[in-house]
């Protein structure tokens, strides 16, 4: 079974300085997809960012990059030039490559951006 | 596009209840699944549906039952409810491989 730890619960980072969340998973599989959702206090689970586990390029999306560890089974999250409206909850997730788009979430880090 | 949407936004049932959630997936999406979100935690895979059918089924009794109706809509049923089925219900919707698309969820309370 596929494991996502995030072992960050709270985190801070003041505004327009960059802040890296971290994630690691455990899996047997050699494809699959990671993601980090970012969950405001709407509710609503938002994608950041995605990265396919065959392809060596670090995913980067605006101010959102990622560091993705194949053999140490790792993929931190890198905000840059921080925001107010980057404060939420923010969620690892693992999808395996045959897993019909079923998604298997850490427990979230709470981030805060501090003006 | 008024991207996945869900109802009721709240709502507040007793235990032994029943209780049926409703989801409308983004426009063209075919695939509805289903998550649990306990206070504090990641969310948690329930089911998914396709074409009509439960395709995959995550670690929940069977007080949880789905359907999927031809217009692609779902509903989550959940039968004599406990303390602590209450969560927040999020539905995602897909079409492509290694896609979901969230709705805002139904936050449940069962007192």
């Amino acid at each position: 079974a596929q494991t996502v730890t995030q072992s960050q619960p709270e985190m801070s980072v003041q505004e327009a300085e960059t802040v890296t969340l971290s994630c690691t998973y455990d899996t047997s599989e050699s494809n699959y997809y990671l993601f980090w959702y970012k969950q405001p206090p709407s509710r609503q689970m938002i994608l950041v960012i995605r990265q396919e586990a065959y392809k060596q390029q670090n995913a980067t999306e605006n101010r959102f990059s990622v560091n993705f560890q194949k053999a140490a089974k790792s993929f931190s999250l890198k905000i840059s030039d921080s925001q107010l409206g980057d404060t939420a909850m923010y969620f690892c997730a693992f999808m395996s490559e045959t897993g019909a788009n079923n998604l298997f979430f850490g427990t979230g880090t709470r981030l805060t951006v501090i003006p | 596009d008024a991207g996945v949407t869900q109802s009721p936004t709240h709502l507040i049932k007793t235990r032994g209840q029943q209780v049926t959630l409703r989801c409308s997936p983004k426009s063209g999406h075919d695939t509805v699944s289903w998550y649990q979100q306990a206070l504090g935690q990641g969310p948690q895979f329930i089911f998914q549906y396709y074409e009509e059918e439960e395709r995959q089924r995550g670690n929940f009794p069977d007080r949880f039952s789905g359907h999927q109706f031809p217009n692609y809509s779902s509903e989550l049923n959940v039968n004599a409810l406990l303390l602590g089925d209450s969560a927040l219900y999020l539905c995602a919707s897909s079409l492509a491989v290694a896609e979901a698309f969230f709705g805002q969820g139904t936050r449940l309370t069962v007192v």
